[in-house]
């Protein structure tokens, strides 16, 4: 059972306000990951973490931020919501090593920009 | 990396054997291959992976072909509740550094009773 959280499941909010999305986990997983999906499409990164102190951007390019101080939490942050950042963002974090290598998914946010 | 190619859609009647195919012929010999699904609005779950040999759970039997160019995920007594998108990815190494996974279109298998 993956223990991985985040918050808020649903958010609208308007246009130019700061958000951040938050993502947890309890595994002791060093590896997180952001992706984001608008509906019906593909899962794109957008950005991830080796570890504490650690980011890179995904391969999607994306407007947000996010920061890893903690192993078990890396929120992930919007400086200016746009109706374009409309979208599902969803947090994973990674267990890797034998027998298998494999992330584990958060339930999501969707994210509503007016 | 390795691309994969996928049907859009399948259809499946309850019950019955659902049977996924997945193209991947430019995989190379230390990728493995992996199944995921993602139920309507939530996260992808991980279901099996494999080399080469077949390999078997709880949920599915994953086939890879011997030249390894293509492999087919059975869920072999579909219900209602497998109605997901099923992504088959080869770009995981498993010790690898490289711990990314690219999600491609994946096949929306529909389970009709």
């Amino acid at each position: 059972e993956a223990d991985i959280y985040q918050t808020p499941r649903y958010l609208v909010i308007g246009t130019g306000k700061k958000i951040t999305l938050e993502c947890s986990q309890t595994m002791g997983h060093d590896k997180m990951y952001w992706y984001q999906q608008d509906p019906g499409m593909e899962l794109h990164l957008i950005h991830y973490s080796y570890g504490v102190n650690s980011t890179e951007k995904g391969d999607l390019s994306s407007e947000s931020t996010v920061s890893r101080i903690r192993t078990e939490h890396f929120p992930l942050t919007l400086e200016s919501a746009r109706p374009s950042h409309t979208s599902q963002y969803l947090c994973a974090s990674h267990r890797a090593g034998r027998p298998r290598n494999e992330q584990f998914f958060g339930p999501g946010t969707r994210l509503t920009v007016l | 990396d390795a691309k994969t190619t996928q049907p859009t859609s399948m259809d499946c009647a309850e019950g019955r054997a659902a049977n996924l195919p997945c193209n991947h012929s430019t995989i190379s010999g230390n990728e493995y291959v992996y199944w995921y699904r993602q139920i309507h609005s939530q996260g992808p779950q991980y279901i099996i992976h494999g080399l080469k040999n077949n390999e078997t759970n709880e949920m599915a039997s994953l086939i890879i072909t011997e030249d390894r160019k293509s492999s087919t995920l059975i869920l072999p007594h579909a219900t209602l509740r497998d109605t997901a998108v099923y992504y088959c990815i080869v770009d995981l190494r498993s010790g690898g550094s490289n711990y990314k996974l690219t999600f491609g279109k994946g096949t929306l298998l529909t389970v009709n009773p």
